[in-house]
């Protein structure tokens, strides 16, 4: 069982349309992040969310944390070919040195 | 400042070898974690160093080790290589403070034949 899950797995849209990936889980986080991979690289952080129903903008990325902490969703306005790649959330459990958990992501396709 | 680097950035190994993959994190940061990504497992956590001690350790076999030297330079080793270990190997590079925001290589390719 995947501790976090993010849906929809797979992702393909327009260039100039919006769209919101989920991160799911039945566990308290004490923070959460947001990365994006291209391919042949590794995965590049967007951000952290630490609050309850905290809200962080990115240029045209809202990332929201869930007010139980226990998810969090991405949404992108007017989505451009630049956008595509895998988002994948990754929450920290507990507060100190514990790994983060990972999400399997999102992969998101902007057509132009 | 220069992000984490990563060598080989690809690799082809037969089945039975051993590998050896390397990672320089960013300067400053002291801790370093690996993590195997594979299509259908994701990004998989493989161990954590911190001042070249194993922090902690994910769900892998004794097969899969590392270490860490005093500059906080990486490596790990995966001995006997079977199929199943063709993977992207990713390390990050962290602070160390309490959120355990990671900066990643950009990765080593290992294929096993």
């Amino acid at each position: 069982t995947q501790l976090l899950e993010q849906s929809p797995q797979f992702l393909s849209i327009q260039e100039g349309e919006n769209l919101t990936v989920y991160c799911n889980s039945s566990s308290v986080f004490s923070s959460l992040q947001w990365y994006r991979q291209e391919p042949g690289e590794g995965p590049v952080l967007l951000v952290t969310v630490v609050t309850g129903g905290e809200v962080k903008k990115l240029k045209r990325l809202t990332f929201q944390f869930g007010d139980a902490r226990k998810d969090s969703s991405l949404h992108i306005t007017a989505a451009q070919p630049g956008d595509t790649g895998l988002y994948l959330c990754a929450g920290v459990r507990n507060s100190g040195n514990t790994p983060l958990v990972f999400g399997k992501g999102t992969r998101l396709s902007v057509i132009a | 400042k220069a992000g984490v680097t990563q060598t080989p950035r690809y690799l082809i190994k037969t089945r039975g070898q051993q590998v050896t993959l390397s990672c320089s994190p960013i300067s400053g940061h002291r801790s370093v974690s690996w993590y195997q990504q594979t299509p259908g497992q994701g990004l998989q956590f493989l161990f954590e160093y911190f001042s070249e001690t194993q922090r902690n350790k994910g769900n892998f076999p004794g097969r899969f080790s590392g270490r860490q030297f005093s500059n906080s330079r990486s490596e790990m080793n995966v001995s006997t290589l079977e199929l199943g270990d063709s993977a992207l190997y990713l390390c990050a590079s962290s602070n160390s403070g309490g959120l355990n925001e990671q900066f990643f290589g950009p990765g080593t390719r290992l294929t096993v034949l």
